[in-house]
């Protein structure tokens, strides 16, 4: 059984340009949640999807958007790349409303120069 | 608003010896509490979670955790470290009943390092 699969691994981007990144949840979950870590921090939370809306957003701008699909699996965006957008972003899968079961992908490592 | 202190950025233990990583969290409602574990390159691995009940939780690689409400503290302990211990560890709070939809926040971590 395949746990919470994210990709790129890492990725460098230019400050300005857009990025999306890629999650596929856990066998059997239909919810995702994106955090971002900046390094030496813990996660914060950008937002979660359930039934392809956004259910709850954190304190990020608009340039942070996302999808979730039909299969469940999401898409973060992010907009006008900043060099504070460097981190490392993680994926979460649950079942809804069950935050205390989520499972955590391995992150994606953005890099913004 | 909810906020998660871990007042330790970095503890080094001997090899064998026990260990404690602190936890403090502020919350208006009853919270569902957390433990999880980085390694290097690694997602977030759930050690333990406390919701009710009994607040002694025992958790995977020996691992335990005491919830005191009276201290807002949720402290993570071990009673003979190994070196493959160290790692990161994050204490996160989120909201009992399942209404914060996912959201989790989280500590700042402390990077435990273990001396041979």
């Amino acid at each position: 059984d395949a746990g919470v699969t994210q990709s790129p691994t890492h990725l460098i981007k230019t400050r300005g340009q857009q990025v999306t990144l890629r999650c596929s949840p856990k066998s059997g979950h239909d919810t995702v949640s994106w955090y971002q870590q900046a390094l030496g921090q813990g996660p914060q939370f950008i937002f979660q999807y359930y039934e392809e809306e956004e259910r709850q957003r954190g304190n990020f701008p608009d340039r942070f958007s996302g999808h979730q699909f039909p299969n469940y699996s999401s898409e973060l965006n992010v907009n006008a790349l900043l060099l504070g957008d460097s981190a490392l972003y993680l994926c979460a899968s649950s079942l809804y409303n069950r935050e205390d079961e989520q499972y955590f992908g391995p992150g994606t490592r953005l890099t913004v120069t | 608003a909810q906020s998660v202190t871990q007042p330790d950025i970095h503890i080094t233990v001997s090899e064998g010896a026990s260990l404690e990583l602190r936890c403090n969290y502020s919350y208006g409602a009853t919270p569902y509490l957390f433990w999880y574990v980085q390694s290097p390159g690694q997602g977030l691995q759930l050690l333990l979670k406390y919701f009710s009940g009994d607040t002694l939780v025992q958790g995977i690689k020996g691992f335990e955790a005491e919830f005191k409400r009276s201290q807002s503290s949720f402290n993570l302990r071990k009673p003979s470290v190994h070196w493959s211990d160290a790692a990161e560890y994050f204490c996160a709070v989120g909201r009992a009943g399942g209404t914060s939809y996912g959201k989790l926040t989280f500590g700042q971590g402390t990077i435990l390092t273990v001396h041979p």
